[in-house]
């Protein structure tokens, strides 16, 4: 079957890295995202790994390794506004995408 | 980069009546927009792939004749909760693929649904 694991929450603090980890089992691979959604709101496109290895993009970076099924998303330099979930969604052979329940990243002063 | 807008944000109505929720690409056109639907402190769940100038895909366990999907241009996509009922109320967003190759989809602001 395909399926998407994430922590459920994570806590971190303010200026500090935090790192979230994400394994993913689908039917053919078409990609990873990840997602930021406040609460209340609807998710922001963050970051798009096809090939394998870091992908920067200010203060966040994208890591994918397809072999291992796995992906990660790097928070640097921590902000209260950081505070938020993060949905990792991996893109199956059909182009659809199957969502993880998010990580809820918990920010502290 | 790409806008989706969606409209309602809000939405109060009472029981039995229908609501009808719109989603636009603003800037580029959506051949292909998605439904989804949260529950609070839930992630999304897809209920329907609609494609433009045909029926809408529905997931496994989404009713078609309460939750009515109508895409008729490259633009716009609608949602109509048929006869409201108190558990349909929840957070309905649609989302839609851009024109990149990255997939990348952008989604619509949300509609928050409360039925009395």
């Amino acid at each position: 079957g395909q399926n998407i694991d994430q922590p459920t929450e994570m806590t971190a603090t303010e200026g500090a890295i935090v790192q979230i980890n994400c394994t993913y089992q689908t039917s053919g691979f078409n990609g990873l995202f990840w997602y930021q959604q406040h609460a209340g709101e609807a998710p922001t496109f963050l970051s798009y790994n096809v090939l394998d290895g870091l992908e920067e993009k200010g203060r966040f970076s994208s890591f994918l390794s397809r072999s291992k099924g796995y992906s990660y998303l790097l928070l640097k330099e921590l902000q209260m506004k950081d505070s938020a979930s993060y949905l990792c969604a991996a893109m199956d052979s059909n182009y659809q995408l199957i969502w993880g329940a998010g990580t809820k990243l918990i920010i502290k002063p | 980069g790409a806008v989706v807008s969606q409209h309602p944000s809000w939405v109060i109505c009472k029981s039995g009546t229908s609501v009808k929720i719109e989603c636009r690409s603003l800037d580029f056109q959506a051949t292909t927009m998605f439904w989804y639907r949260q529950f609070p402190k839930q992630s999304l769940m897809l209920m329907a792939t609609s494609n433009e100038g045909s029926k809408a895909t529905y997931e496994q366990g989404v009713e078609k004749d309460k939750f009515l999907i109508n895409h008729a241009s490259l633009t716009l996509s609608t949602l109509t909760v048929t006869s409201a009922h108190p558990e349909d109320s929840s957070f309905y967003i649609c989302s839609a693929k851009g024109g990149r190759d990255t997939g990348e989809l952008f989604f619509g602001e949300g509609s928050r649904l409360t039925v009395l």
